[in-house]
Parts: structure tokens; sequence; C-alpha cells
């Protein structure tokens, strides 16, 4: 069954340093999200990515944030300069066709800022 | 008032019981309705989606009641395996891609 990967699984950085977190969609779907949950926390909705472009954003999306789909697979979030506050799970999503198909989540990239 | 509101548990039962989980959402303009399921340190998986006419996969039930807002999990014959946190989530209806709305979810525990 195709599904979403994510990769580092941890990742361990300075505060003040930038990351980049990578996600596989599969490989027929349009529409790519990202999420962050920190811990004990609900999931938040960051980023929604359609067309080669952001579709719509989140208050926590700032300008710390940016996203990117680099090549046919890949779809990339970076931090440009991480905060303490953003140590989270980040999780990538992806969906068919149309904005009411089903989410289907990654693994999760696990950052903490140190 | 948090847009998705969930009882956070834990709910702790035995095998073989019957539990309930009750959610309700603030935004009228909310579209669609899931129930995703959340295991420790893990993705969000889809366990269903719900409908307003209420909806049924093995021992789970969901149900929509828009004029309340409110939307409901029931599980029949809990097994240990069901013990996870379970996320009421909405998506809003608009222009946008549709971004999902989760709850903070209500943590199951099945005792043996």
């Amino acid at each position: 069954e195709p599904e979403v990967t994510q990769t580092p699984s941890h990742q361990v950085t300075q505060m003040g340093q930038e990351v980049i977190l990578r996600c596989v969609p599969i490989s027929n779907h349009l529409y790519f999200y990202w999420y962050r949950q920190i811990l004990g926390q609900k999931v938040e909705f960051l980023v929604s990515f359609y067309n080669n472009e952001i579709s719509e954003k989140s208050e926590i999306f700032d300008d710390q944030f940016s996203v990117e789909r680099p090549d046919g697979s890949n779809f990339t979030l970076k931090i440009r300069s991480t905060k303490l506050e953003d140590s989270a799970m980040y999780f990538c999503a992806s969906s068919a066709r149309t904005d009411t198909d089903t989410q289907y989540f990654g693994p999760g990239t696990r950052l903490t800022v140190l | 008032r948090k847009e998705v509101e969930q009882d956070p548990g834990p709910f702790n039962v035995p095998e073989g019981a019957t539990v309930a989980f009750n959610c309700t959402y603030s935004n009228s303009a909310s579209q669609s309705f899931f129930w995703y399921r959340q295991d420790c340190r893990k993705e969000p998986k889809l366990l269903m989606s719900v409908y307003s006419s209420g909806n049924e996969d093995g021992r789970f039930t969901a149900q929509l009641n828009r004029a309340s807002q409110y939307i409901s999990l029931l599980i029949r014959d809990s097994k240990l395996s069901d013990s996870a946190t379970y996320l009421c989530v909405v998506k809003r209806r608009g222009g946008s891609q549709g971004n999902l709305i989760f709850g903070k979810g209500t943590k199951l525990s099945v005792k043996p």
C-alpha cells in the first residue's frame, strides 16, 4: 500500500540553525500539507500546497518557514532560524485529487531544538 | 471557545466494554468530519469519516448531529489493540484546500 515517507525520523539542532524536513508524498497525489504537534498538544495545521504554490497557511507559518517541491517526488519544510518552541513532531500529509479526499499522514519527524 | 473540543479522558475500560466518545465543534461552516486514531508518538491514521446519516464500520459507529454541532464515536466489544488516542477532526467548507482542524484527543486504555 502506498504511503507517505518522511526523513529524518529525528532531527536535533541548535537554536538559530536552519533545518530542512523532507517528505515523499504518495506518488499520484496532488495536494500536500504540513502539520505539527507539540508534545502533549493537538495536531496543528501549518500549510497546504498545490500546483507548486502555497494554497493556505496558518498563523504559525510565519516568515521563518518555507515549503518547496524541488523535484517530482519530494516536498520539504524549511525552518530558517529554529527556536526552542519549534520543538515538535512535524507531519507531512498528502491527498489525491480534490480537497475532499482523505489526507494520509507520514510517520513524522521529531524536531528537537536545543 | 476551541474550534474542536473533546473530553481528554483517559477512559480506562476492560476488554469487551462499550465506550463512547463525544466531540463538539464551534464552526458551523465545517464541511467534513472524521475520527482519527493516534498511537503514542505516531502519526494520526484515519479511522472513519462521519456522515450525517451515521455510519458503522465493524465495531465502530460514528454519528453526526449538525444542529447541535456534535460528533460521537462508539466502540463496541473493545480490544486491547483499541488503546490509543482518538482524535475528532473537522474540515471547513470554503475555497481553501481544506486543512484539517484537530481536537486534542481522547485517550482510551483497554485493560485485560
